[in-house]
């Protein structure tokens, strides 16, 4: 079965910083990745995804990830923190099931974005 | 246009109630899931749905818990004899297909408090 790990459950920077949150997953087979992010009070929306395209994946807001399949992670980073950039960020697996698919979600981080 | 909504927003109920949590998703989205993300935790599947089959209910906890979806649109979550460890944000999402990359649209969530 695949799963995820997310390394760190709170992760705090300042205004400016470099943005890195990790990620890494198990499968067996070729995976799709994903990051979602929650803002306060509002539902999940898709960062970025990595469909066996391109291993350098751009989203939303700034956001990229790398898939590196030697190391089995997907990391997310942003260069620059904003302070709108505070929200819980999800990564996730797409598992293949019976007509159709589940995604297998890790625990998540929390970033925080000190002034 | 319209996302996914989810009724009622907030639930409260004693132990031992029977609840129904609602999910409309974006029209024309043929795949739907249900997922439930307790405190601290990444959203946890419950159900997919296909158009009006159940696809995987492998994630729905034990048999108090069914979701329908009859008419292959609105889905209503039942969970029979609730229990306080029920309490959580349940999630609902849909999907335009059951292709393994597509993107999942999130509800806001129903928060459900069993007291």
């Amino acid at each position: 079965a695949q799963s995820v790990t997310q390394l760190g459950s709170h992760v705090s920077v300042s205004e400016g910083a470099l943005v890195l949150l990790r990620c890494n997953y198990s499968s067996s087979v070729p995976p799709y990745l994903f990051w979602y992010v929650q803002y306060p009070n509002q539902g999940l929306q898709l960062l970025l995804k990595y469909t066996s395209a391109a291993t350098l994946v751009k989203g939303i807001n700034g956001f990229e990830a790398e898939f590196k399949k030697s190391e089995t992670s997907f990391h997310l980073t942003k260069p620059s923190a904003h302070m709108r950039d505070a929200a819980e960020y999800f990564c996730a697996v797409s598992d293949r099931i019976t007509g159709g698919f589940k995604t297998i979600f890790g625990a998540g981080t929390r970033l925080f974005v000190k002034a | 246009g319209a996302g996914v909504s989810q009724t009622p927003s907030n639930k409260v109920t004693e132990k031992g109630k029977y609840v129904e949590l609602r999910c409309d998703p974006i029209s024309g989205h043929t795949a739907l899931y249900w997922y439930r993300q307790s405190l601290g935790q990444g959203p946890e599947f419950l159900i997919y749905f296909q158009g009006t089959g159940a696809a995987d209910d492998s994630g729905l906890p034990n048999d108090r818990f069914f979701a329908v979806r009859p008419e292959g649109s609105v889905s209503t979550l039942k969970i029979q004899r609730t229990e306080r460890g029920d309490s959580a944000v349940y999630l609902c999402a849909s999907s335009p297909g059951q292709g393994i990359g597509n993107e999942q649209f999130f509800g806001p969530g129903t928060r459900l408090t069993v007291l």
